[in-house]
């Protein structure tokens, strides 16, 4: 089945306490990207990636890092989170930018 | 550079009525168009795209959507609404390029009984 996979589904975590959120497709897409909603605001991009080791920065990038060393992972890295990057997060992939986007079921983090 | 604004962030039917769900767009270039629902606790699924060619797209669970381009409109329809409607719409463009989607702010949708 054609998936993306997010992991963890919920994380509770304190400031400054590093961690790193997991994505996956098995579908051999060449784009990935990440996105976080937060109510009112939509969806906003933090970081994408058009193919393996090339990564850039979306429209809210701050406090986030990312990498792609391999095609079917895209992990989003936070070094030292703050309480303002409590959201809900979306990895999501695709062949191009110009097709559907495979979104993952997301992960809801909170930072105390 | 592309932008979508989404009129109205609660719409608010009744079961059976019309559903008409606002998006208007800014592309610099010729648009690649989509509306996404997020039904609650899930991630975002596709419900239909306009690439080129017919400007009425026909999507899945009775949705369309037209693509007046005079207009940078892309608004949301369906004839009759049903309760499992209710979830929030995304509106999105993009160019083709290498940032790909730019959403709006989403629309939930409300169904009254």
């Amino acid at each position: 089945e054609a998936q993306v996979t997010q992991n963890p589904r919920y994380l509770i975590t304190v400031t400054g306490k590093k961690l790193t959120v997991t994505c996956s497709q098995n579908m051999n897409h060449e784009y990935m990207s990440w996105y976080r909603q937060d109510p009112g605001l939509g969806l906003r991009q933090i970081y994408y990636s058009m193919n393996v080791e090339v990564t850039d920065k979306g429209d809210v990038p701050e406090g986030y890092k990312v990498s792609r060393k391999e095609k079917r992972n895209f992990p989003l890295i936070l070094e030292s989170p703050s309480p303002n990057q409590t959201s809900l997060y979306f990895c999501a992939s695709s062949k191009r930018t110009n097709e559907k986007l495979f979104f993952g079921s997301g992960t809801q983090l909170s930072v105390l | 550079a592309q932008s979508v604004t989404q009129l109205g962030s609660h719409v608010s039917v009744s079961e059976g009525a019309l559903v008409l769900l606002r998006c208007n767009y800014s592309s610099s270039v010729p648009p690649y168009l989509f509306w996404y629902v997020q039904y609650p606790n899930q991630g975002l699924q596709l419900l239909l795209k306009y690439t080129t060619g017919a400007t009425l797209v026909k999507g899945i669970n009775g949705f369309e959507a037209e693509f007046k381009k005079s207009e940078t409109s892309f608004h949301l329809t369906k004839p009759s609404a049903h309760m499992s409607d209710a979830a929030e719409y995304f509106c999105a463009v993009t160019g083709g390029g290498a940032d790909g989607l730019t959403f709006g702010k989403g629309t939930h949708l409300i169904i009254q009984p």
